[in-house]
């Protein structure tokens, strides 16, 4: 089975360009959630959606970020303009929510997104 | 608010031994859970165990098993007969039940020696 799919892997851009993350979530999942890796600020949750609909996106650091999710296989994360410090590992993870229990998020491989 | 601390940064063992990593965790939240996650070298984030606070018996999946301290809300992993390809970061994390939010510690970087 395929699991969390993200594109690209790595990402190189000057600063000031738009970037874009792609990511793919387990089929038949209904969440999924972004986090960023920095090695000052460790594993944060920017946004998460439920049902393609977002539900909490107060770690989006600023109006430079923003996700979509169109439909249930799909979801973007757009950063523009891309500053240096938005350098870091984006991770895109999915899981399958019922209520009252807490089901396990599987993560993707992460883009590795350095921006000059 | 919850948080998640983990004040070992890195740990060295050699093959075969027993190593523990520890997590303390802060909530005011009476039913949560609580995680511990492997990140290797390559990258990929992979649940290691998983505790539901309201159970009082420590979980345990092969070589892994946890010491879950509720009231010293202490979360610690153990790791028996350790291997090499369980090199890798490790994360504590935790979420309240009816969240979904996972917020993780700093992770401790764990290598196993040959």
């Amino acid at each position: 089975d395929a699991g969390v799919i993200q594109s690209p892997r790595h990402e190189v851009t000057e600063m000031g360009q738009e970037v874009t993350l792609r990511c793919k979530p387990i089929s038949g999942h209904n969440s999924l959630f972004w986090y960023r890796q920095t090695m000052m600020r460790g594993l944060e949750l920017l946004i998460y959606f439920n049902n393609n609909v977002p539900i909490d996106d107060s770690g989006m650091p600023e109006d430079r970020f923003s996700a979509k999710m169109p439909n249930a296989s799909f979801s973007t994360l757009k950063i523009q303009p891309s500053e240096p410090r938005d350098s870091a590992v984006y991770f895109c993870a999915s899981s399958l929510r019922r209520l009252a229990a807490f089901l396990e998020q599987f993560f993707g491989p992460g883009t590795r997104l350095t921006v000059l | 608010a919850q948080t998640v601390t983990q004040s070992q940064p890195e740990m060295s063992v050699q093959e075969a031994e027993t190593v523990t990593l520890s997590c303390t965790y802060d909530t005011s939240e009476n039913n949560y859970y609580l995680f511990w996650y492997k990140q290797p070298p390559s990258r990929q984030m992979i649940l290691v165990i998983r505790q539901e606070a309201y159970k009082q018996q420590n979980a345990t999946e092969n070589r892994f098993s946890v010491n879950f301290q509720k009231a010293a809300k202490s979360f610690s992993l153990k790791i028996s007969d350790s291997q090499l390809g369980d090199t890798a970061m490790y994360f504590c994390a935790s979420s309240i039940q009816g969240a979904q939010k996972l917020v993780f510690g700093q992770g401790t970087r764990l290598t196993i020696n040959p």
